[in-house]
């Protein structure tokens, strides 16, 4: 199975509104990332978080993580109706290893 | 603009045929990956590169192969493709591990 599990599986928010979701991995990481996906295009890069951090910024987005629950937590502040997305964790494991996984996603409907 | 690049990006092809997915990345990175997602679901790593000459497979298993005989092309091949295979495929590439992967527009296929 994945290495990342996100929760909920879907969202539905009003423009304006924050958006919470989480993401639960199973191993040892160097790293987390979270992505971004529009109506199943390529996936947009939004903020990588390191093993020995516990919260990140990057302009509405809040990025915290937990090692020792092995859990992780993407907020988005003010949503805008452009954040209608699907969301998704990955994890670089600590092992030299290159492999990059992710997770079962966050679908993100934010109404007008 | 990542500059990553996949073609074709909508393919329709019959039973039993052989195809070739096309990636390339002008970027010099070394590690490249497929991923295979079906629509709304989650991406599944099935093959990934750590640079020329190394190819590794992924956590699902897949009928696919792939080579790396150049650092910037990292084509997918499937030699009798089934309806099974249905799906979208994902290339992503990115310079090596605590970065960033930067995605292809993706390829969907469909076999009738």
């Amino acid at each position: 199975s994945q290495q990342g599990e996100e929760d909920p599986q879907a969202l539905s928010i009003q423009e304006g509104e924050n958006a919470t979701m989480n993401c639960s991995y199973k191993t040892s990481i160097n790293n987390l990332q979270w992505y971004r996906q529009n109506s199943g295009r390529g996936l947009v890069h939004l903020i990588l978080i390191r093993s020995n951090e516990r919260e990140k910024h990057s302009g509405r987005l809040r990025v915290t993580l937990d090692t020792s629950k092995k859990s992780s937590s993407l907020l988005i502040t003010a949503s805008r109706a452009a954040d209608t997305a699907s969301y998704f964790c990955a994890t670089d494991p600590s092992r030299d290893d290159y492999k990059l996984s992710f997770g079962a996603g966050t679908t993100v409907t934010v109404r007008a | 603009e990542a500059d990553i690049y996949q073609t074709p990006r909508y393919l329709v092809i019959g039973t039993g045929k052989k195809i070739t997915l096309e990636c390339s990345q002008t970027m010099g990175h070394d590690k490249m990956y497929w991923y295979q997602q079906d629509p709304g679901m989650e991406l599944h790593l099935i093959h990934y590169s750590y640079g020329v000459n190394s190819t590794e497979k992924g956590d699902l298993s897949s009928e696919s192969t792939v080579s790396r005989i150049r650092t910037e092309h990292f084509p997918l091949t499937l030699e009798s493709a089934r309806p099974s295979h249905t799906s979208q495929y994902l290339c992503a590439s990115r310079r090596g591990l605590n970065t960033e992967a930067f995605f292809g527009q993706g390829t969907r296929l469909t076999v009738v």
